[in-house]
């Protein structure tokens, strides 16, 4: 299975804060990277799909990049409603697979 | 707009089957395009996919569970189905159900229901 690395594992920050979070595949994924946020109690909201393509309804406050192994999710300026846990996952090859969150708090 | 809602026991005997519906409503089951699976997640702890399984009946298992786990569509119902047997606390976790689009760079999960909790008890 492929093993997705995330990092880092949480971090702090403040509104306006520009934020970048990382993902590292264990082989090459090509662009089948998606990202997701999850808030405590929902589901995960599909952000950034094909590594870079923002899903519909997203604010273009974030933004994907990367190709292969080595994928990055940036937000520009966080807004109090972004505080909350970012996940990758390769849909690539079965089994699909998500990297471990990463928890951003104030 | 399409809406995915899981149902069954929240309680579950150790040892015994865990036994999940999700019923499907504003999309239609029986495109080929679209794939219906299952994600669960560990009280605290990140996401797990289980597998996914086409209108077709053809599924794919995570290796991790496979000789446990179950899955099945009634299309007429617009269900679909998940059972994994022989549960230990291991499996008590957060079911969600979620739609998987077939794209040509792989299998986007794109929609989500809103996850139930299952509690396996000793």
């Amino acid at each position: 299975a492929i093993q997705l690395t995330q990092s880092p594992s949480s971090l702090s920050a403040s509104v306006g804060d520009r934020v970048t979070i990382t993902c590292r595949a264990s082989q090459g994924i090509s662009s089948a990277l998606a990202w997701f946020q999850q808030k405590p109690g929902r589901p995960p909201k599909l952000l950034i799909y094909d590594a870079s393509t923002l899903h519909n309804g997203v604010p273009s406050r974030f933004t994907g990049s990367g190709f292969g192994t080595d994928f990055t999710l940036t937000v520009s300026s966080l807004q109090p409603e972004d505080f909350a846990t970012y996940y990758c996952q390769q849909f690539l090859s079965y089994p699909l697979t998500f990297g471990g969150g990463t928890k951003v708090e104030i | 707009q399409l809406q995915l809602q899981e149902s069954g026991p929240g309680l579950v005997k150790a040892s015994e089957t865990l036994s999940l519906i999700c019923s499907v409503s504003g999309d239609s089951m029986r495109k080929t395009g679209h794939y219906w699976g299952w994600v669960r997640q560990p009280p605290g702890k990140g996401l797990d996919w289980i597998g996914d399984i086409h209108y077709t009946g053809t599924a794919f298992y995570n290796t991790s569970l496979q000789s446990r786990v179950t899955m099945s569509v009634d299309t007429s119902k617009n269900q679909f189905s998940l059972n994994v047997t022989s549960v230990t606390a291991a499996d008590t976790a957060v079911y969600f159900c979620a739609r998987h689009l077939a794209r040509s760079s792989g299998w986007l999960v794109d929609s989500w229901g809103q996850g139930m909790l299952v509690t396996v008890s000793s």
